[in-house]
């Protein structure tokens, strides 16, 4: 199995520029979550997916941040219009159910300029 | 109070040494428990779950004190490829999963 992909690797972009990160999840795995890390704040959760459906978006900052998960294959985090303090590693994590291991992918690096 | 807490250290302990991290939860109806190890610019990446009965996995000890609301880890003779940041999580009664902020570990040689 390839693992959790995610995508882009790096993103540089400006403030005001809309944002999009990409995640597919390990095939089979029923839940999904969405992480962001920073040096002063760890690792905070942002949202998770059980069955494509959101069940918890308590952790997303504002509403410039929203994240879908159309199939089970596919998510996406959007932040519109992205700002300076968005800057951070943004993590997709999946799991067989979500009181499992998770396996995490390796990371967006997001710069925000 | 914090809902996960660990202590960010650094620990620098030497080669063979013997370290023991802490984790303590404030959520009394927490029901699932792991330790991630995280290396610098990379992600997170299972170390062991943490079972009521405790569990072992060669150097690794991993135990839950329900009463006291905490978990450890105990690494045995350290090597200098332990040295990363320990993360413990902690799964709520909602199922909401929370990470604590990491443990620093430097095994010198």
């Amino acid at each position: 199995d390839a693992g959790v992909i995610q995508s882009p690797r790096h993103e540089v972009t400006e403030m005001g520029q809309e944002v999009t990160l990409r995640c597919k999840p390990i095939s089979g795995h029923n839940s999904l979550f969405w992480y962001r890390q920073t040096m002063m704040r760890g690792l905070e959760l942002l949202i998770y997916f059980n069955n494509n459906v959101p069940i918890d978006d308590s952790g997303m900052p504002e509403d410039r941040f929203s994240a879908k998960m159309p199939n089970a294959s596919f998510s996406t985090l959007k932040i519109q219009p992205s700002e300076p303090r968005d800057s951070a590693v943004y993590f997709c994590a999946s799991s067989l159910h979500d009181y499992n291991e998770q396996f995490f992918g390796p990371g967006t690096r997001l710069t925000v300029l | 109070r914090k809902e996960v807490e660990q202590d960010p250290g650094p620990f620098n302990v030497p080669e063979g040494a013997t370290v023991a991290f802490n984790c303590t939860y404030s959520n009394s109806a927490s029901q699932s428990f792991f330790w991630y190890r995280q290396d610098c610019r990379k992600e997170p990446k299972l170390l062991m779950s943490v079972y009521s009965s405790g569990n072992e996995d060669g150097r690794f000890t991993a135990q839950l004190n329900r009463a006291s609301q905490y978990i450890s880890l105990l690494i045995r003779d350290s090597k200098l490829s332990d040295s990363a940041t320990y993360l413990c999580v902690v799964t709520g009664g909602y199922q909401k999963v929370t990470f604590g902020t990491g443990t620093k570990l430097q095994v010198i040689p």
